[in-house]
């Protein structure tokens, strides 16, 4: 089965200074993997995606993320946090066209990004 | 439209009531999904539609929910005899497809609060 982990429920930085939100996947084939914001009180903001090519991919907002194959993660990064960043955080990996393409989520992960 | 429509964004009901919730995809995206967030928690898969293929209902909780769509057009997730355990959001997306490289965008939600 194909499911995704978020290991941090809150991560806190400060603002200025890099962030990463933690990614890990299990899949079988090839991994479709996307990042997920949602502000509060709003629903989600797709940030970006990686099917394949460079494993580093870059998105919305200023955020990127690194797919590491060997180590399974897809790591969300970002050099110079912003308060305005402070939301919940999804990873998720999207299944097979035969098993109907949804998405499968991590159970996100709460940025707080303090002045 | 330019995104995800969904409605009504907020409905407080009494329970035991039947409510019906309506998405609107972004226009030519032939897949359409259902998914659930409970207060504090990810993400749970409802229902899916690929055109006018037979929807993937797997993800339904109970035979009190049912979801229809109209072609490639409308879709209506209807909840009968509401729970308080079905407070929740309600979050629609739509995707060109099912292909695992296309992005799935999603609506802002219609919050439900049975009383």
């Amino acid at each position: 089965a194909q499911s995704v982990a978020q290991p941090e429920d809150q991560v806190n930085v400060a603002e200025g200074n890099p962030l990463t939100v933690k990614c890990t996947y299990s899949v079988s084939g090839n991994p479709y993997l996307f990042w997920y914001v949602q502000y509060p009180n709003r629903g989600l903001q797709f940030l970006l995606k990686y099917i394949t090519g460079d494993n580093l991919v870059k998105g919305s907002y200023g955020f990127e993320a690194e797919f590491n194959k060997s180590q399974t993660s897809f790591h969300l990064k970002k050099p110079s946090a912003l308060v305005s960043d402070s939301a919940l955080y999804f990873c998720a990996v999207r299944v097979g066209y035969n098993q109907g393409g949804k998405l499968i989520f991590g159970q996100g992960t709460e940025l707080s990004v303090k002045p | 439209g330019a995104g995800v429509s969904q409605s009504p964004s907020n409905k407080v009901t009494e329970k035991g009531k039947d409510v019906e919730l309506r998405c609107d995809p972004i226009s030519g995206h032939t897949a359409l999904y259902w998914y659930r967030q409970r207060l504090g928690q990810g993400l749970e898969f409802l229902i899916y539609f690929q055109g006018n293929s037979a929807p993937d209902k797997s993800g339904l909780p109970s035979d009190r929910f049912s979801a229809e769509r109209t072609g490639e057009s409308v879709s209506t997730l209807t909840i009968q005899r509401t729970q308080q355990e079905d407070s929740a959001v309600y979050l629609c997306a739509s995707s060109l497809g099912p292909a695992s490289g296309n992005t799935i965008y999603f609506g802002e939600g219609s919050w439900l609060t049975v009383v």
